[in-house]
C-alpha cells in the first residue's frame, strides 16, 4: 500500500475553473508538502503545512491531521498552472520525505 | 531569493562511465539530500547528508553511489559505473535545520541519460 495517495492522477480543466487535488497519507507525519513539477522537470516547493490552511496568491492548501488528508486548491485556474502537483510528507520518525505519485494538471485556454 | 543550483542540467553518458552531478545548496543550509525520479515514476529518496557524513540512505543508494561535500559549497553525487537504469532526473535539496517543520529547497534537477 502506498503511504501517500493522490487523486486524481490526471485532471484536465478549462481556464477559470476551481481546481482541487487531494492527498491522503497513512503514516505519522510532522509536515506535508505540496510541490509543483514543471514540464522541464524542475521542482518548486509551494507549501509546507503541519496544520490548518495556507494561502499564496491563487493557491490554497489545507490539511486535516485527524483525517490524514490534505487538499490543494487553485482558484481562477490559468494555462500556466499546467504542471504536475506532488504531495509529499515528512515522516515524524525519520525526517524522510515520502512522495506521492503526482497529479498531472492541464488547464486549457 | 536564495536557490539551490544544479549542474549540468542534462548529461548523457555511456554505460559503465562515472558521472558526477553537482549541487550548490543554499549557503546557510546544513542538511542536504539527493532524490531521483525515473521517467514516469515517483520521486525516490536516495541519501541525506549532514556534518560531512551520510545521515540516511535508501536501498537504492548502493556501493555505486557516493556523495561528498568537497569544498564547503558544492554537494556532489557520484555514480561510479553507470547502468542504463540509472537514467533519471536527479534532484538535490537542502534545508537549514533538521527540524521537521522547515522547508526543503530543491534544485532544478539534472537529467541523466545513460546510453
Amino acid at each position: 500500500k502506498n503511504e501517500v495517495e493522490q487523486s486524481p492522477q490526471n485532471l484536465t480543466a478549462q481556464e477559470g475553473e476551481f481546481i482541487t487535488i487531494n492527498c491522503s497519507y497513512s503514516v505519522g507525519i510532522s509536515a506535508l508538502h505540496w510541490l509543483q513539477q514543471h514540464p522541464g522537470g524542475g521542482i518548486v516547493s509551494l507549501f509546507m503545512l503541519s496544520s490548518g490552511k495556507k494561502k499564496h496568491g491563487r493557491l490554497i492548501a489545507t490539511i486535516n491531521i485527524q483525517e490524514k488528508h490534505s487538499s490543494l486548491h487553485i482558484t481562477a485556474s490559468h494555462p500556466r498552472d499546467s504542471a504536475v502537483y506532488i504531495c509529499a510528507v515528512t515522516m515524524d520518525s525519520n525526517y524522510q520525505l515520502i512522495w506521492g505519485a503526482g497529479t498531472k494538471l492541464i488547464i486549457k485556454p | 531569493e536564495p536557490e539551490v543550483t544544479q549542474t549540468p542540467s542534462h548529461q548523457v553518458t555511456q554505460m559503465g562511465q562515472e558521472v558526477i552531478l553537482r549541487c550548490v545548496p543554499i549557503s546557510n543550509h546544513l542538511y542536504f539530500y539527493w532524490y531521483r525520479q525515473i521517467l514516469g515514476q515517483k520521486v525516490e529518496f536516495l541519501v541525506s547528508f549532514y556534518n560531512n557524513e551520510i545521515s540516511e540512505k535508501s536501498e537504492i543508494f548502493d556501493d555505486q553511489f557516493s556523495v561528498e561535500r568537497p569544498d564547503g559549497s558544492n554537494f556532489t553525487l557520484k555514480i561510479r559505473s553507470t547502468k542504463l537504469e540509472d537514467s533519471a532526473m536527479y534532484f538535490c535539496a537542502s534545508r537549514n535545520t533538521r527540524i521537521m517543520n522547515t522547508e526543503a529547497f530543491f534544485g532544478q534537477g539534472t537529467r541523466l541519460t545513460v546510453v
